[in-house]
């Protein structure tokens, strides 16, 4: 069975510029979450999804958003890109929602500001 | 609101020697806590988790956490560290059984010592 997916792997982006980052759960998982890793700030919740519906969300600015697809695909999106946004990016899969203790992590996209 | 604090960024110790990695956590309800793991370049893996079944927790690759309400502590320790242990470790906490959204600690580095 495969793993959380997640595309691509390392990015390199300006800032100003915008950003899409894609996961794919493990198979029959439909609830997707994301977080942020910086050395600064350590893991951050980003947001959740599940049935195409943003469940919960971190605090985070606008800037960041998310979606999911009709086959829980998942994509993250970073407009207006600064420095500090600089971060691993990690996807989350669970079978439903209110299975958190069955996450399963994606290895991540290492997104660089310049 | 829940947190967790890992006291020691970084721990290190000789192979074959105790690991005990501290965690505290701060939370308003009864919380329910993980411990996971990441090797270099990759996502997280669940070590294990309390949700309040058994004070005593047991994990895979022999660790182990014990859930201490009146210390507001949930310590990993292993009896016998092994090279393959040398990786960050993070403590985390959940607001109700179940829920995606996590709350980390800041990790703390384990280096095996040969």
């Amino acid at each position: 069975k495969a793993g959380v997916t997640q595309t691509p792997r390392y990015l390199i982006k300006t800032r100003g510029q915008q950003v899409t980052l894609s996961c794919s759960p493990i198979s029959g998982h439909r609830s997707v979450s994301w977080y942020q890793q910086t050395p600064g700030q350590g893991l951050q919740f980003l947001f959740e999804y599940f049935s195409e519906t943003q469940r919960n969300k971190g605090n985070f600015p606008g800037r960041f958003s998310g979606r999911q697809f009709s086959n829980s695909r998942s994509e993250m999106n970073v407009s207006t890109l600064e420095l500090g946004d600089s971060a691993l990016y990690l996807c989350a899969s669970s079978p439903l929602p209110g299975s958190g203790e069955k996450l399963f992590f994606g290895s991540g996209t290492q997104l660089s500001v310049l | 609101a829940q947190s967790v604090t890992q006291l020691g960024s970084h721990v290190s110790v000789s192979e074959g020697a105790l690991v005990l990695l501290r965690c505290n956590y701060s939370s308003s309800v009864p919380p329910y806590l993980f411990w996971y793991v990441q090797y270099p370049n990759q996502g997280l893996q669940l070590l294990l988790k309390y949700t309040s079944a058994a004070t005593l927790v047991k994990g895979i690759n022999g660790f182990e956490a014990e859930f201490k309400k009146s210390e507001t502590s949930f310590h990993l320790t292993k009896p016998s560290a092994h090279m393959s242990d040398a990786a960050e470790y993070f403590c985390a906490v959940s607001a109700y059984f179940g829920n995606e959204k996590l709350t980390f600690g800041t990790g703390t580095r384990l280096t095996i010592i040969p």
